[in-house]
């Protein structure tokens, strides 16, 4: 029962570095979601994607893109890394109503 | 837009000891309400989830939450907690027009002491 799998699961970027977050799911849900988590904060949307094909900003989306590359994956992308993007970042997926979370990414931009 | 504050950002308590986490929502319209678990370097779990009908949820772990209309609140509560009930608990509600995303309250720390 895999789940949510995200990759990796630590990062460390210099500050101006790109990376791209990996997500894939195996319950065959139609939304996805990227969170981060910082201390404090709880955790806030980033992007979603609420059907393949389509993805939408969430709260906190300056910075980042995405991709939803099919109906299981769905990609978090940093273009140029910035110490206010060290964060623990979170992907999930629904079926309506219940979310399904991945173990996160722990990533340190320095 | 829905939201939800945790009125706790730490609670510490005796093992076997009773506990409230405290949750407040502010909706003008339906609400979908959850309580999620993180353990210590894990992602988050649904604890337990109102969606309508009985306003009392349970977990199978001994946790329950009651849903109030009036006091606009859903506080978590268990009434005797084990040392592994140590975790963040996150309050949250659906998010209005982001699909299923939620909204989460900042969280509250457990702490179970012996």
């Amino acid at each position: 029962n895999a789940g949510v799998t995200q990759t990796p699961k630590f990062q460390v970027l210099k500050t101006g570095q790109s990376m791209t977050l990996q997500c894939a799911q195996d319950m065959n849900h139609n939304s996805m979601y990227w969170y981060r988590q910082d201390p404090g904060m709880g955790l806030r949307l980033i992007y979603y994607s609420a059907s393949e094909g389509t993805t939408d900003k969430g709260e906190v989306p300056n910075g980042y893109n995405v991709s939803r590359l099919n109906k299981r994956e769905f990609s978090l992308r940093l273009e140029s890394a910035a110490p206010s993007q060290t964060s623990v970042y979170f992907c999930a997926s629904s079926v309506e109503i219940e979310a399904f979370f991945g173990q996160g990414t722990r990533l340190t931009v320095v | 837009a829905q939201s939800v504050t945790q009125l706790d950002s730490q609670v510490p308590v005796f093992e076997e000891a009773p506990v409230e986490l405290r949750c407040n929502y502010s909706s003008s319209v339906s609400v979908y309400l959850f309580w999620y678990v993180q353990y210590p370097n894990q992602g988050l779990q649904l604890l337990l989830k109102y969606l309508s009908g009985s306003t009392l949820v349970k977990s199978i772990n001994g946790f329950e939450a009651e849903f109030n209309k009036s006091q606009t609140s859903f506080h978590l509560r268990k009434p005797s907690v084990h040392i592994s009930d140590t975790a963040e608990y996150f309050c949250a509600v659906i998010r209005s027009n982001s699909g299923y995303a939620l909204n989460f309250g900042k969280g509250t720390s457990l702490l179970v002491t012996p």
